[in-house]
């Protein structure tokens, strides 16, 4: 079945100690989408690549990055976790980013920073 | 500036039906998404409206009201797997989508 996988579901990290979540879709989507969710709040967007044309919001901090070595695998670098960054991170696609255009989520990891 | 604006939380009955609303502000507007999220799971696609009117899929309908900026999903027979967040999103005229932060939905027996 096409889908969007994340790795791992669950990661624990030390403050400041780095760590790199990973994505992979079979969806062969052109975008792919990071984005942060704390709980009982509505996902906030991080970044978001069409093909491989990188797009950074405003207010990501510096302390995130990203990487998509190619159409079906997407990274996000975390330099320096700290407790604020405690939150499920997800990992969504979509066909070309434009109107209609329906964004299909992986399962997300949940960061635990101790 | 943009917002979404959807009730926290609401609980409803088995079986019964339930609304839940939301209004938007955004700078234009290219479409209205409804999302469902389990606790502790990614949110999945629910519906998709961009005319006015009602847009039924099973037990569960949307409704879009451009001129008034405001939405509803509409749950019908409700079962206890029901039990969820469910999020309103619209994309703007820079085809950004703008999230809510959700309606938690809790469902009695």
């Amino acid at each position: 079945d096409a889908m969007v996988i994340q790795n791992p579901r669950y990661q624990v990290t030390q403050f400041g100690k780095p760590v790199t979540l990973s994505c992979s879709q079979t969806l062969n989507h052109n975008v792919m989408y990071w984005y942060q969710q704390k709980s009982s709040q509505a996902p906030k967007l991080l970044f978001h690549y069409y093909d491989k044309d990188f797009n950074n919001e405003a207010d990501t901090p510096d302390n995130f990055q990203s990487r998509r070595p190619n159409t079906s695998f997407c990274f996000l670098d975390i330099r320096s976790p700290g407790l604020g960054d405690a939150a499920m991170y997800l990992c969504a696609t979509s066909v070309t980013g434009g109107e209609a255009d329906t964004q299909y989520f992986g399962p997300g990891t949940r960061l635990t920073v101790l | 500036g943009q917002n979404i604006d959807q009730p926290t939380e609401m609980t409803a009955t088995e079986g019964a039906i339930v609304q839940i609303n939301c209004t938007y502000q955004t700078s234009g507007f290219n479409g209205l998404f409804w999302y469902q999220q389990h606790a502790g799971e990614a949110p999945t696609f629910l519906s998709y409206n961009v005319l006015d009117g009602l847009e039924e899929k099973g037990r569960f309908s949307s409704f879009l009201s451009r001129s008034k900026g405001y939405s509803y999903l509409l749950l019908k027979e409700l079962q206890m797997k029901d039990s969820a967040s469910y999020l309103c999103a619209v994309i703007n005229s820079n085809y950004q989508l703008i999230w809510g932060a959700g309606t938690k939905l809790i469902i009695k027996p």
